[in-house]
């Protein structure tokens, strides 16, 4: 069983479209987040949501919503895409609110890639 | 804000060998945690180890194991017995509580390339 499972794998669109990325975690854990891995393999965050409510929200245009139905899923749609916006996105879970003392579980990521 | 420094952006080693990868860090914060995680080419995410900041003992999971030392803000990954499996980029990453909610806050990465 697929701990963080995210839809698609791969992702290939033009500029200007719109598109959502799905995540579920089957772990339980409370907390769920976004983070976006550009073309120099760094990893930042970009949103996190505990128990369906947004927590986090760097500094991440507004053409990036995420949405948490429940708090075993946590989706992400983007608006009008652009070509800065091509990257791996990770979806991760964990149990590390409020006590920073456990791993955070990631999907496998989706590769975006804008045309 | 918490920061993650890997210094090294590449290591080499021999199959079977030991490696360290240099991790330090910063953070005003006096409860945090450590993390190594370990993303081969084929791109998921693999935990590997973690370190609390009041644990007493450095962390160890199999073949790896967490140089831990406080005073000096670093958080060194060793791998032992290096396998050809193990060639992959390794981040060293923070979390604190509070408003930072457990976030993690990556390094730049090391890429380790182990020769046969």
């Amino acid at each position: 069983d697929t701990a963080v499972s995210q839809t698609p794998k791969y992702l290939v669109t033009q500029m200007g479209n719109d598109k959502s990325i799905k995540c579920e975690q089957n772990l339980g854990h409370d907390t769920m987040y976004w983070y976006k891995q550009d073309s120099k393999k760094f990893l930042k965050i970009m949103f996190s949501y505990n128990n369906k409510e947004l927590i986090i929200n760097e500094t991440v245009p507004n053409r990036f919503s995420p949405k948490s139905p429940d708090k075993a899923h946590l989706n992400l749609h983007i608006n009008s895409l652009e070509l800065g916006d091509s990257a791996v996105y990770f979806c991760a879970s964990s149990q590390n609110y409020p006590n920073p003392n456990q791993p955070q579980h990631f999907g496998d990521g989706t590769r975006l890639s804008i045309l | 804000a918490q920061k993650i420094t890997q210094t090294q952006p590449g290591m080499f080693v021999q199959e079977k060998e030991a490696v360290t990868l240099d991790c330090t860090y910063d953070t005003s914060d006096q409860s945090y945690g450590l993390f190594w995680y370990k993303q081969p080419s084929s791109g998921e995410m693999i935990f590997l180890i973690y370190q609390g900041s009041y644990d007493e003992q450095n962390a160890t999971e199999g073949r790896y194991s967490l140089n831990f030392q406080k005073a000096r803000k670093s958080a060194n990954l060793v791998i032992s017995a290096s396998q050809l499996g193990d060639s992959a980029m390794y981040f060293c990453a923070i979390a604190v509580g509070g408003t930072s909610y457990g976030k993690l806050t990556f390094g730049q990465g090391t890429i380790l390339t182990v020769h046969p």
